[in-house]
């Protein structure tokens, strides 16, 4: 089936040590994102990509860093900047194209907690 | 690109039709309007979305004012599985907060 796959489901890390999420899509898209939620909030823009080798910054990429180098796959790494990392990450993809108007299609989500 | 409003929770009946609201008064003429719903725990779901004529799928209808400052998403018969927060968004994929819906039996 065509879709997102985010791994692993749940993530434990040490404080201090850098840690990477993984997003795959097998739809073809060539946007991707990633999203933060914390508990009882809304989802929060970290970075997207809307091509292969080109990324830009969202609302909050400080303590984040992201890559783009197949189509299918949008690794987030969670740097030991980032303040307070604990939280649930989503990873979505979208068709795009100056006229596109294809919504996002969505991950299950990592949940990240640091120890 | 437009900011979106919506009211932070609303309940509803079990069988009966939910509207949900959304403000969006400085949305662009060529911006759609998107709408989805998350459950707890997993990633957001698409519903609909729509640029200026209603809409209706399979999951719900859009309608959508004239002035395309507003729009309302309807599940026409709630049940107990459409209790979820909806998102109303727009081109800058931005979500705010949404509405927390609850069906009610």
């Amino acid at each position: 089936d065509g879709g997102i796959t985010q791994s692993p489901k749940y993530l434990f890390r040490k404080e201090g040590q850098n840690v990477t999420l993984s997003c795959e899509q097998n739809l073809n898209h060539d946007a991707m994102y990633w999203y933060r939620q914390d508990p009882g909030q809304g989802l929060r823009l970290i970075y997207y990509s809307q091509i292969v080798n080109d990324f830009q910054k969202g609302d909050i990429a400080e303590g984040y860093s992201v890559s783009r180098e197949k189509k299918e796959s949008f690794p987030l790494t969670v740097t030991s900047a980032q303040k307070n990392p604990t939280a649930f990450y989503l990873c979505a993809s979208s068709e795009t194209g100056k006229y596109s108007n294809q919504p996002q299609h969505f991950g299950d989500g990592t949940r990240l907690s640091i120890l | 690109d437009a900011k979106t409003t919506q009211p932070p929770s609303m309940d509803c009946a079990e069988g009966r039709a939910a509207n949900l609201p959304c403000n969006h008064s400085t949305i662009s003429g060529n911006e759609y309007v998107y709408w989805y719903r998350q459950i707890h725990s997993q990633g957001p779901q698409y519903i609909i979305h729509g640029l200026k004529n209603n809409e209706t799928n399979e999951m719900a209808s859009l309608i959508i004012t004239e002035d395309r400052k507003s729009s309302t998403l309807i599940l026409p018969h709630a049940t107990l599985r459409d209790t979820a927060v909806y998102y109303c968004i727009s081109r800058d994929m931005r979500f705010g907060a949404g509405t927390r819906l609850t069906v009610k039996p």
